[in-house]
């Protein structure tokens, strides 16, 4: 069973549209989070949700937004597309904590979206 | 502020050697957790190794072992015996998963 899944894979769409990525976890983790992966492999923390707090990097643009119906779920809406969006989102999830609990984040496989 | 640097942005290793990618970091905790993660073409990021700061062992997962410098705030990935199917993008990273730049590694057979 996947862990972290991620839904859909590819996703094409025009600018201005609005869309959102899901994203499941079954490991019972207390976090889960968004990440961006641009063309050149960088990855940037997006946002980190648990059931008590949103942390949301504040360089992402006010047009994108998580939203969360439960703690094992936590998607990802993008308004008004811009060509600057295309890349590929991660999510991932883990169990905060200390000692043998950090054990690092689980990712989903990603969404390669792209926008024309 | 939390950084990691990846100085390496590619390498390419002969099959069956052996490849030291290097990380830095710089962190204001005492005690923290620091990774490495492969990502090969198929874009899923896998975890390759953890490290505890408070352990001055290194780690050791099969082909991969890390050489851990708590002073210097190094942490290298070691992979032995390069096989193939090693090629993929490693990112570093400390917890509170601030990524490195990444480096892209080519084993060549």
């Amino acid at each position: 069973d996947t862990a972290v899944s991620q839904t859909p894979k590819y996703l094409v769409t025009q600018m201005g549209n609005d869309k959102s990525i899901k994203c499941e976890q079954n490991l019972g983790h207390d976090t889960m989070y968004w990440y961006k992966q641009d063309s050149k492999k960088f990855l940037k923390i997006m946002f980190s949700y648990n059931n008590k707090e949103l942390i949301i990097n504040e360089t992402v643009p006010n047009r994108f937004s998580p939203k969360s119906p439960d703690k094992a779920h936590l998607n990802l809406h993008i308004n008004s597309l811009e060509l600057g969006d295309s890349a590929v989102y991660f999510c991932a999830s883990s169990q905060t904590g200390t000692g043998m609990n950090v054990r690092g984040y689980t990712f989903g496989s990603g969404t390669r979206l792209t926008v024309v | 502020a939390q950084t990691v640097t990846q100085s390496q942005p590619e390498m390419s290793v002969q099959e069956a050697e052996t490849v030291t990618l290097s990380c830095t970091y710089d962190t204001s905790e005492n005690n923290y957790y620091l990774f490495w993660y492969k990502q090969p073409p198929s874009r899923q990021m896998i975890l390759v190794i953890r490290q505890e700061a408070y352990k001055q062992q290194n780690a050791t997962e099969n082909r991969f072992s890390v050489n851990f410098q708590k002073a210097a705030k190094s942490f290298s990935l070691k992979i032995s015996d390069s096989q193939l199917g090693d090629t993929a993008m490693y990112f570093c990273a400390l917890v509170g998963m601030r990524f490195g730049a990444g480096t892209r590694l080519t084993v060549k057979p």
